[in-house]
């Protein structure tokens, strides 16, 4: 059973600060997804990284996929209060995975103003 | 958009009863999954369809069963509930090469 270690938990900052989630596992990956929740919504699709060191930036947001595809980092430059939210990472293991996908427990980010 | 609903969205049991969710595409996708979420567990899958009549277990099957008869419509049964199922109920389908589009979910409450 692959298992996808997501930290930190909960993380709660001043708008305008740095931060960065880890998403971290023994096994790997063939690509590695990232979403974003909002309460009482189905997760949403932030960027899927694929290739071994690869960088994605979305705006402020920067996704990283470890050379070993084993691991994975969201960083958020200048938090808004609008990226409050439930981040999620997802890996899938690829070949006959038939597309499943493995979570991590989630990070629970709050911007304060 | 990709076209998923989810019935109901909202829906309160009792333990032992029967209990089936529903969930509904419209542009029929081959890949359909159940998951569901719970506070520190991220989502985990249930069961997995690859097409119609097509389906296997995820890491957490036990007491759940599905059916795919029709490519649009994939049924999560729970065939008697019990308290341990109460949780909110995602269904997703996948859209193309690693992307998943997930549904606005159903929050099962039993009691």
């Amino acid at each position: 059973t692959q298992l996808l270690e997501q930290s930190p938990q909960f993380l709660s900052i001043q708008e305008g600060e740095n931060l960065t989630v880890y998403c971290n596992s023994s096994s790997v990956f063939s690509s590695l997804q990232w979403y974003r929740q909002e309460p009482g919504e189905g997760p949403v699709l932030l960027v899927t990284v694929v290739t071994g060191g690869e960088v994605k930036k979305l705006k402020r947001l920067t996704f990283q996929f470890g050379d070993a595809r084993k691991d994975s980092s969201l960083h958020i430059t200048a938090a808004q209060t609008g990226d409050t939210g439930l981040y999620l990472c997802a890996g899938e293991a690829g070949g006959t995975s038939y597309g499943k996908l493995t979570f991590g427990q989630g990070t629970i980010l709050t911007v304060h103003p | 958009d990709a076209g998923i609903t989810q019935s109901p969205r909202h829906k309160v049991t009792e333990t032992g009863t029967p209990v089936t969710l529903r969930c509904h595409q419209t542009e029929n996708h081959r890949y359909m999954y159940w998951y569901r979420q719970d506070p520190g567990h991220g989502l985990r899958l249930i069961h997995y369809s690859y097409g119609v009549k097509d389906t296997d277990k995820g890491e957490v099957s036990d007491g759940y069963s599905v059916s795919r008869s029709k490519t649009e419509d994939f049924l999560l049964t729970l065939e008697s509930a019990t308290s341990s199922q109460t949780s909110v109920y995602f269904c997703a389908i996948r859209g193309g090469a690693d992307t998943q589009y997930f549904g606005p979910g159903t929050r099962l409450t039993v009691l």
